[in-house]
């Protein structure tokens, strides 16, 4: 088992539609969560990160962090053309330079 | 010029070439790393350098070679590399960890082995 699953898609959504970003992970003992937003041809830049399990919100994005299901996820209200993106979640256990652990990315597409 | 800067951004060599990439922050951070992505693959960490030491090296075929200067510039050498090797590498920074270990990345270097 991966230690860390993701959906490749790609997912195609219109402009203005919730979207839900998920990954599961079987590491227990992870306890940082981040999610990258990668543009084509970018390098993955951070759009928020948590600590431990709950929800936190930044702007349009929210992120939650189920740890008793293994699971956390990416939601994104009222999506914009500019969201469409690959977002790759991230996790680690400890604050180290090399446990950190990336999923293999979702593309997702807006169509306006 | 801000954060991590790649260059080259796209790169083609045989596979007798010896080229390298090069990495430059301008974040004041104290560590620098390699990824490589491959399509539908997660990110792989090559090598990690903390204040200009090697930190990690996870099982990299030793035609790549990692070298740190400085705190400010990292680069990889390549040389003698595999059609496999075709992938876009990351270079990234960080401060010394805390908390989540935030990662900075650069725009990457497209490389095509043939």
């Amino acid at each position: 088992q991966k230690e860390v699953e993701q959906d490749p898609g790609p997912l195609s959504v219109p402009e203005g539609a919730i979207v839900s970003l998920n990954c599961t992970y079987s590491n227990s003992a992870f306890q940082y969560f981040m999610w990258y937003r990668q543009y084509s041809r970018k390098g993955p830049e951070l759009l928020m990160y948590t600590y431990s399990s709950g929800n936190k919100e930044d702007g349009r994005f929210t992120a939650q962090v189920d740890k008793s299901s293994k699971y956390i996820s990416l939601f994104i209200r009222d999506s914009q053309p500019s969201d469409s993106a690959t977002y790759l979640c991230a996790m680690s256990v400890e604050t180290s330079y090399d446990k950190v652990i990336f999923g293999p990315g979702t593309s997702l597409s807006v169509i306006p | 010029e801000t954060g991590v800067t790649q260059t080259p951004r796209h790169l083609v060599m045989g596979m007798t070439n010896k080229k390298s990439l090069k990495c430059e922050q301008h974040l004041g951070h104290n560590a620098m790393y390699w990824y490589k992505q491959s399509a539908k693959k997660p990110l792989e960490l090559m090598f990690v350098y903390s204040l200009e030491e090697r930190v990690e090296n996870n099982s990299v075929p030793s035609r790549f070679s990692p070298e740190c200067p400085n705190s400010s510039h990292l680069f990889l050498h390549l040389h003698t590399l595999q059609p496999e090797d075709s992938a876009l590498y990351l270079c990234a920074s960080s401060p010394l960890p805390s908390g989540a270990n935030v990662l900075t990345f650069g725009a990457g270097s497209r490389l095509t082995v043939l």
